[in-house]
This record gives C-alpha cells, sequence and structure tokens, in this order.
C-alpha cells in the first residue's frame, strides 16, 4: 500500500529547459513534504520542503508546489542543469514518521 | 562539519550467516534512523531513535533483525541470519528532532 507515489520512474529533460517532477500521497493527515536528491553510491541529500500550511516554497532554481485537495505536490527545477541529473525521491512526514516514494530517475540533457 | 558516517560501504554473504553495520550520526543529533532501500524502491523505515530510546521500530523484522544505539549516539544494525530478499542498501540517517534527515552513504549488502 503506497502512501506516497511518483509515477514517473524517469524524465528526460533538455539543458536550459524546465524539470517538473510529481508526487501523489494518499493521506490528507501529511503535514509536511520534503524532496530529496540521490546521485549513485550516495545518500540522499534534502532539497527543499513545504509545510501543509504553504502552497509555494521556492528556494533558488527549485520551487515545490503543493495542492492539498488534488494531494498532490510537484518540483519544479528552473533552469536544469546537467548536474540535476539524479533519483529524487519525494517524502512525507505523519507524526513522528517519515515515508518515502519510489523516486524519479531526471536526467538533463546538454 | 562531519557527515553520516557508515560502514562498511560494502558487504556480501552467504544466505543463513550474520552481519552487522555501524552508524555514526551528525554530532548532537538526538534522532537517529535506519532506512532499508531495495533495488528500484524508495527508503523504507526500519526503526527510528530518540537518543538512546526506540520510537518506532514496527517495520523491523523482529525475528531477524536488531538494532541498538550505544549512549545515544552510535548505532548497530544487525541481521542474523541473513535471506536472499534482506539484499539491498541499508540507509542511516540523523536529525534535530523533527527536521529534515541527514543521510550517510548506505552500506550496499548483497546476500546469495
Amino acid at each position: 500500500d503506497q502512501q506516497v507515489k511518483q509515477n514517473s520512474p524517469s524524465l528526460s529533460v533538455q539543458e536550459g529547459r524546465i524539470s517538473i517532477l510529481n508526487c501523489d500521497y494518499t493521506n490528507s493527515m501529511f503535514d509536511y513534504f520534503l524532496w530529496y536528491k540521490k546521485y549513485p553510491a550516495e545518500g540522499p541529500t534534502f532539497l527543499i520542503s513545504i509545510s501543509s500550511i504553504k502552497d509555494k516554497n521556492e528556494d533558488g532554481r527549485f520551487t515545490v508546489f503543493l495542492n492539498k485537495s488534488a494531494k498532490h505536490l510537484s518540483l519544479h527545477i528552473v533552469p536544469s542543469q546537467p548536474g540535476d541529473s539524479a533519483v529524487y525521491f519525494c517524502a512525507t512526514r505523519y507524526g513522528q514518521n517519515f515515508v518515502f516514494g519510489p523516486g524519479t530517475r531526471l536526467s538533463v540533457l546538454p | 562539519e562531519a557527515g553520516v558516517a557508515q560502514s562498511p560501504r560494502y558487504k556480501i554473504i552467504e544466505k543463513r550467516q550474520s552481519v552487522a553495520f555501524w552508524c555514526n550520526p551528525i554530532s548532537g543529533h538526538a534522532t537517529l534512523y535506519w532506512y532499508q532501500q531495495i533495488l528500484g524502491q524508495g527508503p523504507k523505515l526500519l526503526i527510528q531513535f530518540q537518543n538512546n530510546g526506540v520510537v518506532d521500530d514496527s517495520q523491523l523484522p523482529k525475528d531477524r533483525f536488531s538494532a541498538e544505539r550505544l549512549k545515544g549516539v552510535d548505532s548497530t544494525l544487525k541481521i542474523q541470519p541473513a535471506k536472499l530478499e534482506d539484499s539491498a542498501v541499508y540507509l542511516c540517517a540523523s536529525s534535530l528532532g523533527r527536521a529534515e534527515q541527514f543521510f550517510g552513504p548506505g552500506t550496499r549488502l548483497t546476500v546469495l
């Protein structure tokens, strides 16, 4: 029973264009959402987060949007760079627990 | 500031053998997590410590997995005996309370 879904296993984007990674969740009680980036042979690295009281959070090239009614969040990367090529995990916190999605592999093509 | 340290980085064992992983969290981080990440999936929480007490171990297969956190700092995760389906990357993470987690590089376990 996946509580956090990332329905696109992979995504390819041209350098300089926008990358949009999507995430859906099932439990309306989730109150905090995070995105992590993971390079091969490394642990996930925290990227950006958003609280359920907000609908947008921006940090440089990275913006996360939250649509609570649709139980959907997305990560926008503008402009995309080759160094952004990695696996991106959506995660949520519910109480003390963190639940991760299966990840989306982003490839930014030069 | 040093990150989360884990060892070993890689381990290959045969089924029914035992294995142990070690984690040293970021200094001052009270919360420590162990995750299992199977290929193609997201990390799945196995156990969470707050200082040296267990907060959540509901997804830890307690018949074969055990974990401890000595003096609220380092932690070890043990599997005894290992099964083929235990092949995965085992990630340790730490955090200050409920804030975002900082992950170590992980230990890749292969069970033959």
